[in-house]
């Protein structure tokens, strides 16, 4: 089944211990992207990448990290996580550049930093 | 601010009855794609128009796109409880293949 996984669903954490959500997708995208989502602020982007080793900035970057080393994997990382990184993430995938293409999101993440 | 606003936030309908959400942005497109989410879980593309298009129907679906007024609405006929859920647009600005930018949604919930 071709399908977006986020991993983990939930995570509780305290501020300053790095983490690492997971990101994989099984049908050869080239397109990724990380979003934030908090309530009554839709949808921000973090980081994209447009294909392997190619990563750039979103409207929100600051404290986060990504990294493409295969294809299939888009992980996100917060080196030092602070309580304003409370949020729902969410991992996508295109085929190519996503404007003229859909994107195919994951089932996201929960992330409390306490 | 968000280059994708939805109007209204809210909207709250009975069974039957048409839904109409607005989006609006800021800079010149090459596509606009509307989403939809059931609480809390991953978006699902509904539909995508470009910018050389007027209209596009999908279903009980269908989006108007007017590049002229930075403005597409997205219409839902004879709506369904099962269509409650946020509608979100979204908008690739042409001049960056990569970034994309969500509007804040508009909340639609119909009544059975």
């Amino acid at each position: 089944e071709a399908q977006v996984t986020q991993n983990p669903r939930y995570l509780i954490t305290v501020t300053g211990k790095k983490l690492t959500v997971t990101c994989s997708q099984n049908m050869n995208h080239e397109y990724m992207s990380w979003y934030r989502q908090d309530p009554g602020l839709g949808l921000r982007q973090i980081y994209y990448s447009m294909n392997v080793e190619v990563t750039d900035k979103g409207d929100v970057p600051e404290g986060y990290k990504v990294s493409r080393k295969e294809k299939r994997n888009f992980p996100l990382i917060l080196e030092s996580p602070s309580p304003n990184q409370t949020s729902l993430y969410f991992c996508a995938s295109s085929v190519r550049n996503w404007g003229g293409e859909k994107l195919f999101f994951g089932s996201g993440t929960q992330l409390s930093v306490l | 601010s968000q280059q994708g606003e939805e109007d209204p936030q809210a909207l709250s309908i009975q069974e039957g009855e048409n839904a109409t959400m607005n989006c609006s942005y800021k800079t010149s497109i090459n596509n606009l794609q509307w989403y939809r989410q059931n609480s809390g879980r991953g978006l699902v593309h509904l539909i995508l128009i470009r910018s050389n298009e007027r209209e596009k129907h999908s279903g009980r679906l269908r989006v108007t796109l007017d590049t002229s007024k930075k403005s597409s609405s997205l219409l839902i006929t004879a709506s369904r409880a099962a269509d409650t859920a946020s509608y979100f647009c979204a908008t690739d600005a042409n001049t960056n293949a990569g970034k994309s930018t969500f509007g804040d949604g508009t909340t639609l919930t119909v009544k059975p």
